[in-house]
């Protein structure tokens, strides 16, 4: 059965620091992944998706970016976390005829 | 999209009612539909979907209706309960982009109990 994990959980990080976010998903091949981000009480922002290794579109400008060194690995960065990246980000994974499926996400505060 | 920004609107009903949670999609090339729940600090899961070459389709206590003309979807669901009670989104996917998945702004469900 397909599986998607991501990690940390949460994450509490400075004003400037660097971030990497890991996702990766088990029992499938060659899937789309997405990031999104979503402020509390808001709606889902998709930030990037890749349609393969190495392939990555970047949906919205912003302090972030992404990398998909494998198959299943979808990784999000940044070089110097703003405040305004504070929020719940979810990873995805979908394939063309099927259904889109979340991961349990990172909550990340950037003080 | 820049809906993403705004509070999501909010549905109140009481236990037992019947619930409808309505969907604007934006493109009429879209072939595949989906609804998700998502509770509170967890990612959004799947509840049902839809492809473009139907028009209704129900799962348990769920109903999803697709409306290509106007470019409308819904979600109803009956009998609702406490545990109901979440934000629900709706997705489309559009063939021609790769499968990627396009959400909408999400709706707030309470249920009283």
């Amino acid at each position: 059965s397909q599986t998607i994990h991501q990690w940390p959980a949460t994450l509490v990080q400075p004003v400037g620091s660097p971030l990497s976010l890991e996702c990766t998903v088990e029992g499938t091949s060659n899937p789309n992944l997405y990031w999104y981000r979503q402020a509390a009480g808001r709606g889902l922002q998709l930030l990037f998706y890749s349609v393969g290794i190495g392939q990555i579109s970047s949906e919205v400008p912003q302090n972030l970016s992404a990398s998909r060194p494998q198959d299943r690995q979808f990784i999000l960065s940044s070089k110097k976390l703003l405040l305004s990246d504070s929020g719940f980000y979810l990873c995805a994974w979908s394939v063309w005829d099927s259904q889109g499926f979340f991961g349990p996400g990172t909550r990340l505060t950037v003080l | 999209g820049e809906s993403v920004g705004l509070h999501l609107p909010t549905l109140s009903v009481q236990e037992g009612d019947n619930s409808i949670i309505n969907c604007a999609y934006s493109n009429s090339a879209s072939d595949y539909f989906i609804w998700y729940k998502q509770e509170s600090g967890k990612g959004p899961q799947f509840i049902i979907d839809i492809r473009s070459n139907m028009d209704k389709r129900q799962g348990q206590r769920v109903t999803v209706l697709l409306n290509k003309t106007v470019k409308h979807l819904s979600l109803q669901i009956a009998a609702t309960q406490p545990g109901d009670s979440a934000v629900y989104f709706c997705a489309e996917r559009t063939g021609t982009s790769y499968g990627k998945l396009t959400f909408g702004q999400g709706t707030i469900l309470t249920v009283h109990p």
